[in-house]
């Protein structure tokens, strides 16, 4: 089916240690996003890539990196896990008509013990 | 990108129509009212935006008022399937993208 695919589905990580979070949408988007939700919360906008090739900060960038690999695939990277970063990670896409806004992957649920 | 504010929660009736308020008083005249709903913790599905007009489809309708400080979301026969956490969200493109502010949303209960 089209749409956005996150990997991996669940996560735990000891503190301090790495990882990278992958997604990939099919829909020939040219902007991705990657939103982190804390319980009971609405989504907090990480960074963001508005076409292949660039990117830029959100609301909460500190303790992460991405990168726009292609036109398709946004990963998300944390360097050195913290606690604070437990919490479902969404990945998003959209094209330059606003028609359907927003396709959001599944979600990563992440927990740094 | 506007603030928008909503009721924490809210209940309706199975077969009922479900209206959803949202304020966005500070809106510019370049931002769009879109509404979205997280079912479970799932990725947010996008249901409807407007500028406005009213606007209607499969899912919903939305009627923004006419100062555009307002709106309401109206599911017209809700299921219990539509069960989920509404949000409301202004905001406008910039930059070749859309960049939308998330708030705290609406938890609709769907009641038998």
């Amino acid at each position: 089916n089209a749409g956005v695919t996150q990997t991996p589905k669940f996560q735990v990580l000891k503190t301090g240690q790495s990882m990278t979070l992958q997604c990939a949408q099919d829909m020939n988007h040219n902007s991705m996003y990657w939103y982190r939700q804390d319980p009971g919360m609405g989504l907090r906008l990480i960074y963001y890539s508005a076409s292949e090739g660039t990117t830029d900060k959100g609301e909460v960038p500190n303790g992460y990196n991405v990168s726009r690999l292609n036109k398709r695939e946004f990963s998300l990277r944390l360097e050195s896990a913290a606690p604070s970063q437990t919490s479902v990670y969404f990945c998003a896409s959209s094209g330059l008509q606003i028609n359907y806004g927003y396709t959001f992957g599944s979600g990563t649920r992440l927990t740094v013990v | 990108d506007a603030k928008t504010t909503q009721p924490p929660s809210m209940d309706c009736a199975e077969g009922r129509a479900a209206n959803l308020p949202c304020n966005h008083s500070t809106i510019s005249g370049n931002e769009y009212v879109y509404w979205y709903r997280q079912i479970h913790s799932q990725g947010p599905q996008y249901i409807i935006h407007g500028l406005k007009n009213n606007e209607t489809n499969e899912m919903a309708s939305l009627i923004i008022t006419e100062d555009r400080k307002s709106s309401t979301l109206i599911l017209p026969h809700a299921t219990l399937r539509d069960t989920a956490v509404y949000y409301c969200i202004a905001g406008a493109r910039r930059d070749s993208n859309y960049q939308l502010i998330w708030g705290a949303g609406t938890k609709l209960i769907i009641k038998p």
